[in-house]
């Protein structure tokens, strides 16, 4: 099955950095969301995206729904140690199926 | 509060055994869905129905069954055909309309199973 492709794999920062990750696809999405995960629990929603250009906010996250309608990006403001955990980006295809990058595992030290 | 909630959290099972993990939600979401996430993958889909009595495979449906009955509930069951079950289960619902916030896929806690 496809899986879009997720950058980077995992990255270690430091606290109080800005980070930065992106997603790309072979296919147009109408819809992208972005999704943080801890461990043993199931995704939450960080931010989603409906329109290409789309700059959206929420607290120190920013993302974007590219132009070309086939990436996003999701940028994390001052990172602080409740950052870490996975983040995953994920489409909304035109049959009603959501495609899943393969995530960014983020470690914040302190 | 509305939500998905998945149980068992944690299940065991024998080789050979059939397992069913449940889905409810109370959402009133018309649509709803079933992940595995193996260590440190993705999420791949295992069926997913877009309404009651409909369901679709997903892409590693192989192994697995599922039944919509009514509109809460969407439980999974892992057979014995199911080579590899050991693995983490999440299950999500959505609403389509066009509404601002919609499209969003929300998730139960998950159902982590292990083989012995």
């Amino acid at each position: 099955g496809q899986q879009l492709n997720q950058s980077p794999q995992s990255m270690f920062i430091q606290e109080g950095e800005d980070v930065s990750m992106n997603c790309t696809s072979s296919s147009i999405f109408n819809t992208w969301l972005w999704y943080k995960q801890d461990p043993g629990e199931g995704p939450v929603l960080l931010i989603a995206l409906y329109k290409a250009g789309e700059l959206t906010s929420n607290g120190r996250l920013t993302a974007q729904f590219g132009i070309t309608r086939k990436d996003s990006f999701l940028n994390i403001s001052a990172s602080i140690p409740s950052d870490v955990g996975i983040y995953f980006c994920a489409g909304l295809d035109r049959t009603y199926k959501y495609i899943f990058g393969t995530g960014t595992r983020l470690k914040v030290l302190a | 509060d509305g939500g998905i909630t998945q149980s068992p959290k944690y299940l065991f099972r024998k080789e050979g055994q059939n397992v069913t993990l449940s889905c409810e939600q109370n959402l009133n979401h018309d649509a709803m869905y079933w992940y595995r996430q193996d260590p440190g993958q993705g999420l791949r889909l295992i069926y997913y129905s877009q309404i009651v009595n409909d369901f679709q495979k997903g892409d590693i449906a192989e192994g697995y069954s599922v039944s919509r009955e009514k509109k809460e509930s969407f439980p999974l069951t892992v057979t014995s055909a199911q080579k590899n079950p050991t693995a983490f289960y999440l299950c999500a619902s959505t609403q389509w309309d066009g509404h601002s916030g919609a499209n969003v896929l929300t998730f139960g806690a998950g159902s982590r199973l292990t083989v012995l």
